[in-house]
């Protein structure tokens, strides 16, 4: 069953706005991970969390990794239009196979000029 | 450059017909994986294998088998027991925790 819920699902929002999304889960998570995805493309990574409580930015982007390691959040800032796309989070919950990540369902975000 | 490539971009089979769909990374990395995505969901995992000549069934193997022969090159047969095969498919390696994703192969069956 799904172990991780992302949201919100979808976005819709204007240029020069901020976005926040956000995973949770019943697990605990060892590293959380965000990624881009284009259409018809493969996700790209954005940023990688590995310590509980840890804020890490990369340009507009500050992703941080929850306290209680069961949450991680994703803040875009300032908005583009080539932000657009869907923004998955994926995580390695704790004890399980090294390598094996858990994903989220994906935040579809539109941006309107 | 040092990536990750899949072909082909896009494949059309018959019903009934197995297909293998190609992975190569020239990254040195140890690990690689398969994923399938469709429509609205997140990634599933197909397939994996931390090293040469092993690798293990992910959470959805059913109708899939693969192969890994070499470091560089992991593809994966969607058998004709696979009974949705049409989706997109998605190759990643990695050295450590961070996942690294080649462009994906659509596939289509009818």
């Amino acid at each position: 069953g799904q172990q991780l819920n992302q949201s919100p699902q979808s976005m819709f929002i204007q240029e020069g706005e901020d976005v926040s999304m956000n995973c949770t889960s019943s697990s605990i998570f060892n590293t959380w991970l965000w990624y881009k995805q284009d259409p018809g493309e493969g996700p790209v990574l954005l940023i990688a969390l590995y310590k509980a409580g840890e804020l890490t930015s990369n340009g507009r982007l500050t992703a941080q990794f929850g306290i209680t390691r069961k949450d991680s959040f994703l803040n875009i800032s300032a908005s583009i239009p080539s932000d657009v796309g869907i923004y998955f989070c994926a995580g390695r919950i704790s004890g399980t196979s090294y390598g094996k990540l858990t994903f989220g369902q994906g935040t579809i975000l539109t941006v309107h000029p | 450059d040092g990536g990750i490539t899949q072909s082909p971009k896009y494949l059309f089979r018959k019903e009934g017909q197995n297909v293998t769909l190609s992975c190569e990374q020239n990254l040195n990395h140890d690990a690689m994986y398969w994923y399938r995505q469709d429509p609205g969901q997140g990634l599933r995992l197909i397939y994996y294998s931390q090293i040469v000549n092993d690798f293990q069934k992910g959470d959805i193997a059913e109708g899939y088998s693969v192969s890994r022969e070499k470091k560089e090159s992991f593809p994966l047969t969607v058998t004709s027991a696979q009974k949705n095969p049409t989706a997109f498919y998605l190759c990643a390696s990695s050295r450590d925790y961070e996942q690294y994703f080649g462009p994906g192969t659509r596939l289509t069956v009818t």
